[in-house]
């Protein structure tokens, strides 16, 4: 079993409507979760980041975080066709241990 | 963005033929990685280094070398190239006991290698 499970889609929805997008882990030593966003052909970026539970709001994204079920989320209000790409989770158990990624789910937003 | 730059952005090479991927940052971070990224596969870390002349194997790291001889740039040697090689190589880097204290990691636009 790996580490970090993501569901690899593709996920296709139309725009406006709200993404939801997970990933379960299984080492309960992690404690910081990131979501990473790529653009075909691109390096990842840096979208949300939380540390333990709860939950973390910017805009239209939501980031979630449920350590006893060992389960984050990301959820995207109001989706718009400048959110397609790939969604990266990622987690990690201090500051200078390696970040662990889960595979990626590809979203396509269609107008 | 980060001050990042991975060079060659693309490279079309031979089995057998010693490649290497160069990374260079201008942000003074201490860590810096490389990861290599495959479909079905996702990110994969190859080799990190966390200072200069200190590195340690990721996941990956079979078939490959590295060296950072200075702060700012981190080498990723393929000493035979092999066709199970081809790949998107990205290059990140981090701060963990400074300006990103939670770790998370700033990456390059991507290397992509194609060995025939």
């Amino acid at each position: 079993q790996k580490e970090v499970e993501q569901d690899p889609g593709p996920l296709s929805v139309p725009e406006g409507a709200i993404v939801s997008l997970n990933c379960t882990y299984s080492n309960s030593a992690f404690q910081y979760f990131m979501w990473y966003r790529q653009y075909s052909r691109k390096g990842p970026e840096l979208l949300m980041y939380t540390y333990s539970s709860g939950n973390k709001e910017d805009g239209r994204f939501t980031a979630q975080v449920d350590k006893s079920s060992k389960y984050i989320s990301l959820f995207i209000r109001d989706s718009q066709p400048s959110d397609s790409a790939t969604y990266l989770c990622a987690m990690l158990m201090s500051g200078n241990t390696p970040l662990v990624f889960g595979k990626g789910t590809r979203l396509s937003v269609i107008a | 963005d980060a001050g990042i730059t991975q060079s060659p952005r693309h490279k079309v090479t031979e089995t057998g033929t010693p490649v290497t991927l160069r990374c260079h940052q201008t942000e003074n971070h201490r860590y810096m990685y490389w990861y290599r990224q495959d479909p079905g596969h996702g990110l994969r870390l190859i080799h990190y280094s966390y200072g200069v002349k200190d590195t340690d194997k990721g996941e990956v790291s079979d078939g490959y070398s590295v060296s950072r001889s200075k702060t700012e740039d981190f080498l990723l040697t393929l000493e035979s190239a092999t066709s199970s090689q081809t790949s998107v190589y990205f290059c990140a880097i981090s701060d963990p006991s400074g300006q990103s204290p939670t770790g998370e990691l700033f990456f390059g636009e991507g290397s992509r290698l194609t060995v025939l």
